[in-house]
């Protein structure tokens, strides 16, 4: 079945220095992939998507390219902030039989230090 | 900016209680989900609800679940008697439509503690 692999964490950073988080997925098809992010106290929100192979997601400073040939999708943010510090969920979104449920990876914590 | 309100944001209640956590998708979305959260751990799918039945469940939505929209806003998942490991952070989510470029809103979800 479709599945998503994060990382595990926590990645703890200094602030100003890079972040990669890494994510692979397994699908049958084409899905949509998604990074989300919980902060501390709150729900999901949307970070950021790409619905197609090469295409490059980006928001806030942070970006994430579809990588078919690896089935990766890797968050990356050049320099982190401590207000980034949150937890970041990689997930597809694939048609199926259903109506386009979400599969999460296990989530990384990031912290960050100033 | 639309957001999905889910209420209440706590709740605690007692193994064997029945419990209603309530939820208002975006008011043109059709495509309602919910989701929970264990402590520590992933965010998992339970159900969808599309034109007022399920379209697919998991299988931690046995019987003692169940969904329903009783009006044009309200979104509502019901644990008729719930157990300790219902303990978790429940999320409702809508879409405007099925498209998989569409993505999903959350709420700021519910926690649900069981004791």
């Amino acid at each position: 079945g479709n599945s998503v692999t994060q990382m595990e964490g926590p990645v703890t950073l200094s602030e100003e220095a890079f972040l990669t988080i890494n994510c692979t997925y397994t699908a049958t098809g084409y899905p949509s992939l998604f990074w989300y992010v919980q902060y501390p106290g709150e729900g999901l929100q949307l970070l950021l998507k790409a619905t197609k192979a090469d295409d490059k997601g980006s928001n806030k400073g942070f970006e994430a390219t579809y990588r078919k040939e690896t089935t990766s999708f890797h968050l990356e943010k050049g320099s982190v902030q401590v207000s980034d510090s949150a937890v970041y969920f990689c997930a597809l979104q694939q048609l199926s039989g259903g109506y386009n449920k979400l599969i999460f990876g296990a989530g990384t914590r990031l912290a960050v230090h100033p | 900016e639309p957001e999905v309100t889910q209420t209440p944001s706590h709740q605690v209640t007692q193994m064997g209680q029945e419990v209603i956590l309530r939820c208002v998708p975006i008011s043109n979305h059709l495509y309602f989900y919910w989701y929970r959260q264990i402590l520590g751990q992933k965010v998992e799918f339970l159900v969808s609800f599309y034109n007022n039945e399920i379209s697919e469940k998991s299988e931690i939505f046995d019987d003692q679940f169940s969904v329903e929209r009783p009006d044009g806003s309200n979104f509502t998942l019901k644990i008729r008697s719930t157990k300790l490991e219902d303990s978790a952070m429940y999320f409702c989510a809508s879409r405007g439509d099925r498209g998989t470029n569409t993505e999903a809103f959350f709420g700021q979800g519910t926690r649900l503690t069981v004791v």
